[in-house]
């Protein structure tokens, strides 16, 4: 079945504790991006990747990492988290940035930071 | 900036009815426009994409327009169903800037 993973779905850590959160597709998409929502802003693009080794910043990229070491996964890293990033994080892929294929999304994960 | 906006915020319809879900959007530089629905708790589904070069697409009771220079979109919802119930959302690729934009969503209830 094509699809976007994540892992994990919920997590819950304090301050300064450095998290990684996993997104892998089985679709062999080259674009690869990150999302936060906040109820009240909306969803908010963090990081993109148009390919591998390819990784750029979307509107809201402090305090986090992405690395595109291979085409299927795309991790999300936070090296300090702060009680500001708590928020439900989607990770999206799709064919190309070329605005031809629509974006298919991860079931999400729910992190909360104390 | 781009910016989306979608009207109305929530909207609640008895089961049956016709009903319209619009987007706007500030930059007509856009690559395509596509509406999500999303259910509690749950991750993003596609519904339509509307590539710029399109005026609309349709999927079953769905049919999403495209008007490029005014920077609109609607999301026609025919013969409304209780599981229709969610939020619709509106996205749209900048054609400069490679990013997904969203609007904050429409909250649709669909009374029985």
């Amino acid at each position: 079945e094509a699809q976007v993973t994540q892992n994990p779905r919920y997590l819950i850590t304090v301050t300064g504790k450095k998290l990684t959160v996993t997104c892998s597709q089985n679709m062999n998409h080259e674009y690869m991006s990150w999302y936060r929502q906040d109820p009240g802003l909306g969803l908010r693009q963090i990081y993109y990747s148009m390919n591998v080794e390819v990784t750029d910043k979307g509107d809201v990229p402090e305090g986090y990492k992405v690395s595109r070491k291979e085409k299927r996964n795309f991790p999300l890293i936070l090296e300090s988290p702060s009680p500001n990033q708590t928020s439900l994080y989607f990770c999206a892929s799709s064919s190309s940035w070329t605005g031809v294929y629509e974006q298919y999304f991860g079931p999400g994960t729910r992190l909360t930071v104390t | 900036k781009q910016e989306v906006t979608q009207i109305p915020a929530a909207l609640s319809v008895p089961e049956g009815e016709n009903l319209v879900l619009n987007c706007s959007f500030t930059d007509s530089a856009i690559y395509n426009l596509q509406w999500f629905r999303q259910d509690p708790g749950k991750g993003l589904t596609s519904l339509l994409l509307i590539q710029s070069s399109q005026r609309e697409q349709t999927s079953g009771r769905l049919n999403a327009s495209l008007d490029k220079s005014s920077g609109r979109s609607t999301l026609y919802i025919a013969a409304s169903q209780p599981g229709d119930s969610a939020t619709y959302l509106c996205a749209v690729l900048g054609g400069a800037t490679n990013k997904l934009i969203f609007g904050t969503g429409t909250l649709l209830a669909v009374q029985p």
